[in-house]
């Protein structure tokens, strides 16, 4: 099955830019109507929908995010990213990719574990 | 943006108890939604999709049910490792919205 791990810094500093990967496995980004997807979760709180790409080139944003971030799939790595620009401490959460549209319905049946990024100088 | 609102945020139980778990939303999303369970450390996991449909390889135990504007999870007899949170989320529109969480604790 489909296997989505995520990458990147665990800090970074306030107005920088927070960039994340996601390597996916068993699962091609490039093909199938999936919605490969980013989440975050500050601590101890609900987890927030941030974006998705679907079949490599369209996106859709939160309205909350959209100005600072995107989202972008690299083919030859099977990967895609999310990139935050910006950063204040308010952005420090988990930071979740997900893979959705599963059956034929947009829900998250497939996610990464997960990884702590924190916006601290 | 939809508001997803849950009830309880917080419920005791114990070991084969049956309970209910409620999402309602600030507007009519259809059966647009879906029910995750989330550990400690650990990321959500689907249990049902499309209000009702469970997702696969989740025991049966999980139920849910509703549209419109009310949605309810109904686990049927508590086992320990359900002991974690709970979140709805809608997909009917932009922005994608959760529910609060209902964290599920051992009496």
């Amino acid at each position: 099955q489909v296997q989505l791990q995520e990458s990147g810094p665990g800090l970074v500093k306030p107005s920088e830019t927070l960039s994340l990967t996601c390597s996916v496995s068993n699962g091609s980004v490039s093909s199938g109507n999936y919605y490969w997807s980013w989440f975050r979760q500050p601590p101890g709180k609900a987890p927030e929908w941030i974006g998705y790409i679907y079949q490599t080139r369209t996106t859709n944003y939160n309205p909350s995010l959209k100005s600072r971030i995107t989202i972008s799939v690299d083919t030859s790595k099977n990967q895609f990213s999310l990139k935050m620009n910006s950063v204040t401490a308010s952005d420090t959460a988990f930071y979740y990719c997900a893979r959705g549209g599963e059956n034929g319905w947009l829900q998250w049946g497939y996610w990464g574990q997960g990884t702590l990024v924190t916006v601290s100088s | 943006a939809i508001q997803m609102t849950q009830s309880p945020s917080s419920l005791s139980a114990s070991v084969g108890d049956r309970v209910t778990i409620t999402c309602r939303a600030s507007q009519g999303i259809r059966h647009d939604l879906g029910w995750y369970q989330q550990r400690p450390g650990k990321a959500p996991k689907l249990l049902l999709y499309a209000a009702s449909t469970l997702q696969s390889g989740v025991p049966s135990r999980f139920s849910g049910s509703g549209s419109g504007t009310d949605f309810t999870l109904t686990i049927s007899s508590l086992q320990p490792e359900d002991f974690a949170t709970y979140y709805c989320l809608q997909d009917y529109s932009y922005p994608y919205t959760f529910g609060q969480g209902t964290k599920l604790e051992i009496k």
